[in-house]
């Protein structure tokens, strides 16, 4: 079964920093290209980031570009976002998601989701 | 950036009924298209892919359909376990972009 478990939300103060993880399992991670999107409760969904299978193409909302980077580890199929200089609007529940596409050097869509981590900005 | 427009933002409807959800885009992005449900508490699971291709799985009262810049999800006959938030999402281009989302409620 393809499953996909965040960790690493949490309260944060404004500017501090916060590393997502995301622990990738039931596929061959390193084939597929995966996402970074967020959710403010009550609120639409709002795609953050995305990273190609080989890492050769990387992606970001305008809203969180230099401030927030994604990466991967394939020999642990893990995911990550590190997020620095942390906004109160960034508060929100983040998902980590897998692309569809097997081994294309570009982004498509959401297949599978991961039931989110929640991470709080707040003094 | 290319903008995804929901309509309506939500509706009433009854079990049985048909449902249609639109979804425009800013400019043209063939059918690069994927929709989403959201029922209440979950995360997002995937509907549709290429604007009218059915993700394994979904049930076939479920349709796609449209390109260019107007695409539309259907509903063919409302059940219960649909009432949840839909949302559109374009993969033409980057920044990837949702839809405001479309609620469909139980009348």
């Amino acid at each position: 079964e393809v499953q996909l478990v965040e960790s690493g939300g949490g309260l944060v103060q404004p500017g501090k920093s916060l590393r997502l993880s995301c622990a990738a399992s039931g596929f061959t991670f390193n084939d597929y290209a995966m996402h970074w999107v967020r959710q403010v409760p009550g609120k639409g969904l709002e795609w953050v980031a995305g990273m190609s299978w080989s890492g050769s193409l990387i992606a970001y909302a305008d809203s969180v570009k230099g401030r927030f980077t994604i990466s991967r580890d394939n020999a642990k199929n893990s995911l990550y976002l590190q997020m620095n200089s942390l906004r109160i609007e960034d508060t929100a529940l983040y998902y980590c998601a897998k692309d569809p596409g097997l081994r294309l050097g570009t982004l498509f869509y959401m297949d599978v989701w991961g039931k989110g981590t929640t991470v709080t900005v707040s003094s | 950036d290319i903008q995804m427009t929901q309509s309506p933002s939500s509706l009433s409807a009854s079990v049985g009924d048909r449902v249609t959800i639109t979804c425009r885009a800013s400019q043209a992005i063939y059918n690069y298209v994927a929709w989403f449900q959201q029922g209440p508490g979950k995360a997002p699971k995937s509907l549709i892919y290429a604007a009218s291709n059915l993700q394994s799985g979904v049930p076939s009262r479920f349709s796609g359909s449209g390109s260019g810049t107007e695409f539309t999800l259907t509903i063919s006959s409302l059940q219960p376990e649909d009432f949840a938030i839909y949302y559109c999402q374009q993969y033409k281009s980057h920044p990837l972009t949702f839809g405001g989302g479309t609620r469909v409620e139980i009348k």
